[in-house]
């Protein structure tokens, strides 16, 4: 299967500071990516849909200013956690959907997920 | 409203003892199912995906099958290596963003 890297796997930030997420598709082109987050024993819960070049769209309740997205290519997209507070520690993981087209039948579309990231917040 | 149920929550088996995993959905129209397994602390790893009922695809112990408005996955002679959480997703495609509706997991041990 394809390969996501998520960098990085564990960060401790203070109260205030933001962290930046790193999600890379390194063996093939992914114009969507994607932002989940997970609670403890929680299944994942999509954040925001990141398409390359073009602006993030986020689920209900999440905040675009809090979280910031970029995918300025089609192999990178990054969460930026800004301004972070405790209640924002959490398991965070992206994906990068691989979609190819295909005649007379479904398109191949599967998303492939990075490793997480571990963010605690002081 | 789309929806994904996984049952049970949580599955004890004994090394060698089959069982089933079950996934039911409720879909305006099927859109591809997906069913992935995930390690404590890390991310989701792809197994399979189905489209159509009547499709099946098997990868070692694990066999995917899928009807009209549940999937399955069953799991045949298990070692304690398949211990995890398999989640059930069903998939938007449909000229839409690809986005995928998850269940909320099947928690399963394997003792020796």
């Amino acid at each position: 299967g394809a390969v996501v890297s998520q960098h990085p796997s564990w960060v401790i930030c203070k109260s205030g500071t933001s962290v930046k997420i790193e999600c890379r598709s390194l063996d093939f082109q992914a114009t969507t990516m994607f932002w989940y987050r997970q609670f403890p024993k929680q299944s994942l819960m999509l954040m925001a849909t990141s398409n390359e070049g073009s602006k993030a769209t986020y689920e209900q309740g999440v905040e675009k200013d809090k979280f910031l997205i970029n995918h300025a290519s089609l192999t990178l997209s990054t969460l930026t956690v800004t301004s972070a507070h405790p209640e924002d520690s959490s398991f965070y993981i992206c994906s990068a959907r691989d979609f190819i087209s295909r005649a007379g039948g479904p398109p191949k579309n599967i998303q492939y997920f990075g490793a997480g990231t571990r963010l605690s917040v002081l | 409203e789309d929806q994904v149920t996984q049952s049970p929550e949580a599955l004890r088996l004994q090394e060698g003892e089959s069982s089933s995993l079950n996934c039911s959905y409720t879909v305006s129209g099927l859109r591809g199912l997906f069913w992935y397994r995930q390690d404590p602390g890390k991310g989701p790893e792809f197994l399979f995906t189905l489209y159509s009922a009547g499709e099946e695809k098997e990868k070692e112990r694990l066999k995917a099958t899928l009807t009209k408005k549940e999937s399955f996955l069953h799991i045949t002679a298990p070692k304690p290596e398949d211990s995890a959480t398999y989640l059930c997703a069903v998939g938007d495609y449909g000229g839409s963003q690809g986005n995928l509706i998850f269940g909320k997991g099947t928690k399963l041990s394997v003792k020796p």
